[in-house]
């Protein structure tokens, strides 16, 4: 089946600090890969598609230059949170869509474990 | 703009007992996916069951069916025989035509009680 990796799984850094969250897929190639943010008994929330080998899209509200993304290879995806700031503290999950004919027609996303950042 | 709507915030179920989990979505869009991601507390997200727009039957994986009910755009789950293990977070959520980032709704908290 497909996998998919986040690391780190968790990271504490301080306030005005930079992290970097890096998601791969282990068994397949991704040529799209999204990345979202849940914050404590709340839901997912897309951020952003990252797509290999062009700018990623945004999500309405979402700042692009705070939230950098790459997409270097068909299996990475990095998210970097510049600049972080309490508020910023939240579980980010990543997924990617294994286009292989699966149980959703191709459609299924698989999730990363997620990345819990506190920032203090 | 798509919408997911699960108004159910919490649930408690006895062991072995059948239950459904309500999803009502939002799209003006005439191709849609919905899904179904059960979350537990270690966070992961795992893939439960997928429902197209035009799929002509309900769809079903193992003790999980999709209760899909395109006139009314509801999706309900429904989990057979439930067990202590199904205790979980449940996500109902949608992809847009040709968009593949998926909208979420707030979740169900469902407790299988022994």
């Amino acid at each position: 089946g497909a996998v998919v990796s986040q690391h780190p799984s968790r990271v504490i850094c301080k306030s005005g600090t930079s992290v970097k969250i890096e998601c791969r897929s282990l068994d397949f190639q991704a040529t799209t890969m999204f990345w979202y943010r849940q914050f404590p008994k709340q839901s997912l929330m897309l951020m952003a598609t990252s797509n290999e080998g062009s700018k990623a899209t945004y999500e309405q509200g979402v700042e692009k230059d705070k939230f950098l993304i790459n997409h270097a290879s068909l299996t990475l995806s990095t998210l970097t949170v510049t600049s972080a700031h309490p508020e910023d503290s939240s579980f980010y999950i990543c997924s990617a869509r294994d286009l292989r004919a699966g149980a959703a027609g191709g459609y299924e996303q698989y999730f990363g474990p997620g990345t819990r950042l506190t920032v203090t | 703009a798509q919408k997911i709507t699960q108004t159910q915030p919490g649930m408690f179920v006895q062991e072995k007992e059948a239950v459904t989990l309500d999803c009502t979505y939002d799209t003006s869009d005439p191709s849609y996916g919905l899904f179904w991601y059960k979350q537990p507390s270690s966070g992961e997200m795992i893939f439960l069951i997928y429902q197209g727009s035009y799929d002509q039957q309900n769809a079903t994986e193992g003790r999980y069916s999709l209760n899909f009910q395109k006139a009314r755009k509801s999706a309900n789950l429904v989990i057979s025989a439930s067990q202590l293990g199904d205790s979980a977070m449940y996500f109902c959520a949608m992809r847009n035509g040709g968009a593949d980032g998926l909208t979420f709704g707030k979740g169900t908290h469902l407790i299988i009680q022994p």
